[in-house]
């Protein structure tokens, strides 16, 4: 069975600071990772995934996380936001066989950007 | 460009009361699913379909069931809402035999039970 715990449920940062949101996994499985992005009063849209290969991973909107194999981590990371990136973040795994789409997600973080 | 539609965004029902909870793509995608989303809590998985009128239970199934009588339409059903099921619902869908594709969602239907 798989498990996600995203440390911190709401992190507040004024504009143009970095920001860094925090995301632990357990498995007993190797595991693809993902990071989604929850807008207001919209569904959640992929922000970024790890497959394999290089463990920094780019994905859109400036966003970039690093997988941590050791330290079962999967940290979502921005140098410099903005307003427009309040939104609900969703750190979720999901196991390289069975079934497709069958995510795990964590409890969620709110990034209050203020101005 | 993409879409999966999830036909009514809110709703007020009573208890005890029959809810329909419609969700369709166009992508012509093989596997959906319903979450729940609650604050604190994330998304859970209510049920799970990877083929018409083929269904599985997720993590939290009771008190719901589900449909999928064609490939584009998957829908929740509450038998008898309780005020506990008040709550944001998400349909989702993906492309078969894609693990690590991407999950495309729907805009929600956030249910009150009175």
């Amino acid at each position: 069975a798989q498990s996600v715990t995203q440390l911190d449920s709401q992190v507040p940062v004024f504009e143009e600071a970095p920001v860094e949101l925090r995301c632990n996994y357990s498995s007993s499985v190797s595991v693809y990772l993902f990071w989604y992005v929850q807008y207001p009063n919209q569904g959640l849209q992929l922000l970024l995934k790890y497959l394999s290969g290089s463990t920094l991973v780019k994905g859109i909107n400036g966003f970039e996380a690093e997988f941590n194999k050791s330290q079962t981590s999967f940290h979502l990371r921005k140098p410099s936001v903005h307003i427009s990136d309040t939104a609900e973040y969703f750190c979720a795994v999901s196991p390289l066989s069975g079934n497709t789409g069958k995510l795990i997600f964590g409890q969620g973080t709110t990034l209050q950007v203020k101005p | 460009d993409v879409k999966v539609t999830q036909s009514s965004r809110y709703l007020v029902k009573r208890t005890g009361e029959k809810v329909f909870l419609e969700c369709v793509q166009d992508m012509d995608h093989e596997n959906m699913f319903w979450y729940r989303q609650d604050p604190g809590l994330g998304l859970r998985l209510i049920y799970f379909s990877y083929d018409v009128k083929m269904k599985e239970k997720g993590d939290i199934p009771e008190g719901y069931s589900v449909s999928r009588e064609k490939k584009e339409r998957f829908s929740l059903i509450l038998e008898s809402a309780s005020t506990n099921q008040t709550s944001m619902y998400l349909c989702a869908s993906i492309a078969g035999g894609s693990p690590g594709g991407e999950l495309f969602f729907g805009e929600g239907s956030r249910l009150t039970v009175l």
